[in-house]
């Protein structure tokens, strides 16, 4: 089946710094890449739509010179959270879709725990 | 986007059969409904999707009546392992930007 692997599974910074996260689609090319954040015991928010080679979309609130992505293959999305405060610990979340087998499900990676300092 | 709403929790012993229900009032004639399973520091993960009646998988059937304002999600013979949150999500899976959006979810606490 489709996997989607997450790196780092998990980070501790102090604040200020920037945090890289990777999501990777390892057996299948996804067009489109979604990144999510998810708070203790709250459901999941979609942050932005990350499609290849282009800019990514942002969802109503979210700061695009804060929450950087790039996607620059279709196997790859970076996540950047840029001078992290200890407002943006959270657990995100990436996921994607098979370009091939068409847009009908999202397969998830296993989550990047960010906690910032 | 069609709005789902499911019980906050729900309880269960091992070994019972377990319905969730989901209501999504105003789901679109393109809109499939999705369930998703979610433990605690993981992603989601895929359980079932259908459009109308009935679909059975290995894990899980989903049941859609005939107005699709509801579906409920089945789980025969839950054992501890699934204890998780189950997540309902309508959306056109052929709209990129649809099924993106996750409602409150149903924390499944199976008790042995």
């Amino acid at each position: 089946g489709a996997v989607v692997s997450q790196h780092p599974s998990r980070v501790i910074c102090k604040s200020g710094t920037s945090v890289k996260i990777e999501c990777r689609s390892l057996d299948f090319q996804a067009t489109t890449m979604f990144w999510y954040r998810q708070f203790p015991k709250q459901s999941l928010m979609l942050m932005a739509t990350s499609n290849e080679g282009s800019k990514a979309t942002y969802e109503q609130g979210v700061e695009k010179d804060k929450f950087l992505i790039n996607h620059a293959s279709l196997t790859l999305s970076t996540l950047t959270v840029t001078s992290a405060h200890p407002e943006d610990s959270s657990f995100y979340i990436c996921s994607a879709r098979d370009r091939l087998a068409g847009g009908n499900e999202q397969f998830f990676g296993p989550g990047t725990r960010l906690t910032v300092l | 986007l069609a709005k789902t709403t499911q019980p906050i929790s729900m309880d269960s012993y091992e070994g019972q059969e377990v319905n969730i229900t989901c209501s999504h009032n105003n789901i679109a004639t393109n809109d499939y409904i999705t369930w998703y399973q979610q433990f605690p520091s993981q992603g989601p993960r895929f359980i079932i999707q259908g459009y109308k009646t009935k679909v059975t998988n290995e894990v899980a059937s989903l049941f859609i009546p005939a107005d699709r304002k509801s579906s409920t999600l089945s789980l025969p013979r839950v054992s501890l392992s699934d204890t998780a949150v189950y997540y309902c999500l309508v959306g056109d899976p052929n709209n990129a930007g649809n099924m993106l959006t996750f409602g409150g979810g149903t924390r499944l606490m199976v008790k042995p």
